[in-house]
């Protein structure tokens, strides 16, 4: 696969702990979104960003933090905030070249809070 | 707001059954809608799309306005479409997608 790419793909956390979630693309996307993937609740959007060095809240943005430096690059901090942070992360990306109307996903990285 | 429904959380069909993944929406603009489809210890990934009428694999999607749906169809359910599939609403504005809430397709022999 590649495109794409998500690590660590499990990290475990003690609970005060802040985490960051790192994600990578060499697709030459302009728009990066994270979200997070919880038993029966599907898909639900943490944050995203159309251009570097801007990003909006998704959904459920509190407890979570992002940065966009780099075209290539969205990380995810994951904060004490969080009051429930063990769950499933997904990272994606989408182009102008189909319009944005797909998008790529990452493996996912598995959180785990102790 | 935007919502999707999809209300099975499960659909177990026999090998050669037909399939519908049943997808209902809400938003009062004009939507775009999305089938994503995760097969086991595979990376989520677009199965089809409204505005494209295409037939993927055999899937077929038809957007109804009237009804607010976009059910996913198969006339012959295959092993191989045993997966997790998502419906899913791009309203614009940074072309966000909302996420239903899942149906597991078990196709059985």
């Amino acid at each position: 696969d590649g495109g794409i790419t998500q690590s660590p793909k499990y990290l475990f956390r003690k609970e005060g702990q802040n985490v960051t979630l790192s994600c990578e693309q060499n697709l030459n996307h302009d728009a990066m979104y994270w979200y997070r993937q919880d038993p029966g609740q599907g898909l639900r959007l943490i944050y995203y960003s159309q251009i570097v060095n801007d990003f909006q809240k998704g959904d459920i943005a509190e407890g979570y933090s992002v940065s966009r430096e780099k075209k290539e690059s969205f990380p995810l901090t994951v904060t004490s905030a969080q009051k429930n942070p063990t769950a499933f992360y997904l990272c994606a990306s989408s182009g102008r070249d189909n319009s944005y109307n797909e998008q790529f996903f990452g493996p996912g990285t598995r959180l785990t809070v102790l | 707001a935007q919502r999707v429904t999809q209300p099975e959380k499960l659909l177990s069909v026999f090998k050669g059954a037909p399939v519908e993944l049943k997808c209902n929406y809400s938003y009062s603009g004009s939507p775009e809608l999305f089938w994503y489809v995760q097969y086991s210890r595979q990376r989520l990934q677009l199965l089809l799309r409204h505005i494209s009428r295409e037939s993927i694999k055999g899937f077929t999607a038809d957007l109804n306005k009237g009804e607010t749906s976009f059910h996913l169809k198969k006339p012959f359910a295959q092993e191989e479409d045993s997966a997790m599939y998502y419906c899913a609403l791009s309203t614009g504005g940074g072309n966000k997608l909302t996420f239903g809430t899942g149906t597991q397709l078990k196709v059985e022999l």
